[in-house]
């Protein structure tokens, strides 16, 4: 079965620019949620989405946003960008929403540099 | 407010010994905890799990234990190898969320 995949893997973007970045989880698995790696604040959450809602959010700024499709793939797109918005952006799936004990498994991530 | 913490960023072992990896949380609410192992560059790959109701679970060389009153929990590799090398994050969640909480990761390395 094919893992989590997220494109691009690689993105060079200026200030000021807007990106989406796609991320396609495992068949079957309905739920997707995102994650910002970043040297100093680690592994950030950022949203997860469940039958093409909104189920959780974190501490972003209203600049970061997502959306989910009827066959489970999601995007999430940065607007406006900053210098501090580069980071490791990854994707994670899992099989419901909701469940006590759900694993979720992450892609590769797409690697985001803003100059 | 750091919920997670991993307070070790590294860790040195000879191969063929015990790995101890720590875990400390401060959300009494979390419900279920995940070990994950990430390479620079990758995702992190999932690893193993334990739900709060557990004190312990085994998966082939990794065992992961739970002290809830102490709200530790800690991640052992017996043996460890080589390839183990990686950073690896403690997570938790709960309310049957989706949000992951992770720890800051500490950097295992196994001398060959």
């Amino acid at each position: 079965k094919a893992g989590v995949t997220q494109t691009p893997r690689y993105l060079i973007k200026t200030r000021g620019q807007q990106v989406t970045l796609s991320c396609s989880p495992i068949s079957g698995h309905r739920s997707v949620s995102w994650y910002q790696q970043t040297p100093g604040q680690g592994l950030q959450f950022l949203f997860e989405y469940f039958s093409e809602t909104q189920r959780n959010k974190g501490n972003f700024p209203g600049r970061f946003s997502g959306r989910q499709f009827s066959n489970s793939r999601s995007e999430m797109n940065v607007s406006t960008l900053e210098l501090g918005d580069s980071a490791l952006y990854l994707c994670a799936s899992s099989l419901s929403w909701g469940l006590a004990g759900e694993t979720q498994y992450f892609g590769p991530g797409t690697r985001l540099l803003v100059l | 407010d750091q919920q997670v913490k991993q307070n070790s960023p590294s860790l040195s072992v000879q191969e063929g010994r015990i790995s101890i990896l720590n875990c400390d949380y401060t959300n009494s609410m979390f419900d279920y905890f995940l070990w994950y192992k990430k390479y620079p560059a990758e995702g992190p790959t999932f690893l193993i799990s334990i739900s709060s109701i557990k004190d312990k679970n085994e998966d082939g060389r990794f065992t992961v234990f739970l002290n809830k009153s102490a709200k530790h929990l800690s991640l052992h590799i017996v043996p460890s190898q080589p390839g183990d090398s990686a950073v690896y994050f403690c997570a938790a969640t709960y309310n049957q969320g989706g949000k992951l909480i992770f720890g800051q990761g500490t950097e295992l390395s196994v001398k060959p």
